[in-house]
């Protein structure tokens, strides 16, 4: 029930198309989900984030779209770039666990360009 | 603003042995969590220390604690090191709030051989 499952395993789009990635969870005392970004040889670095009274929040090319009710959300990354190849995390926490993240298991997406 | 910092960045240790790990958080922050990351695993919380205080724990073994000193500075310890111990080890910086953001450093990387 602690477990965040993120999908696709890996990812390879093309310059300018659009880069999806989703993840379900189980627990609904989840409030808080975060999108991690990391490049090879650094630690994971926060894009985006949000809560679950919002179904949707948008910064610059980045989108989450979140589904309360079937327990999803996902990460849109549009007019993909070849900088946006990176290893994307989603996360979860509830407001009680501190700053303990439950991460999905990553998702490595390649933009060819 | 100086990032998080984590010292020694490689260590390659043996089956039995010990290791510490050191992390200084970014200045003003309070909270410092440790998580491993392993290719089949992901990123695993640890620990959360919080002015000197375990606030949280993930669900390791006793093998693995950690502490906090009065500058937030912390540093954690792998006792009876085992193969499977072998990972990136992360250490983050925060305010110390639920929804804050983790700042991550870029890790210690343990090889247990």
């Amino acid at each position: 029930q602690q477990q965040v499952k993120q999908s696709p395993q890996s990812l390879i789009v093309q310059k300018g198309g659009i880069s999806i990635i989703n993840c379900a969870y189980e627990n609904t005392a989840f409030d808080y989900f975060p999108w991690y970004q990391q490049f090879p040889g650094k630690g994971p670095a926060l894009l985006i984030a949000i809560r679950p009274d919002v179904s949707e929040k948008k910064e610059g090319r980045f989108t989450i779209s979140f589904n309360k009710s079937a327990k999803q959300f996902s990460l849109h990354i549009m007019d993909s770039q070849p900088g946006d190849s990176a290893t994307y995390f989603c996360a979860a926490s509830m407001r009680q666990a501190g700053t303990a993240l439950i991460f999905g298991k990553g998702t490595t997406l390649s933009v060819s360009s | 603003k100086a990032g998080v910092t984590q010292t020694p960045r490689y260590l390659i240790k043996t089956r039995g042995q010990q290791v510490t790990l050191s992390c200084s958080p970014i200045s003003g922050h309070r909270s410092v969590s440790w998580y491993q990351q392993t290719p089949g695993q992901g990123l695993q919380f640890l620990f959360e220390y919080f002015s000197e205080t375990q606030r949280n724990k993930g669900n390791f073994p006793g093998r693995f604690s950690g502490r906090q000193f009065s500058n937030s500075r912390s540093e954690m310890n792998v006792s009876t090191l085992e193969l499977g111990d072998s990972a990136l080890y992360l250490c983050a910086s925060s305010a110390g709030t639920a929804t804050g953001e983790l700042f991550f450093g870029e890790g210690s990387r343990l090889t247990v051989l």
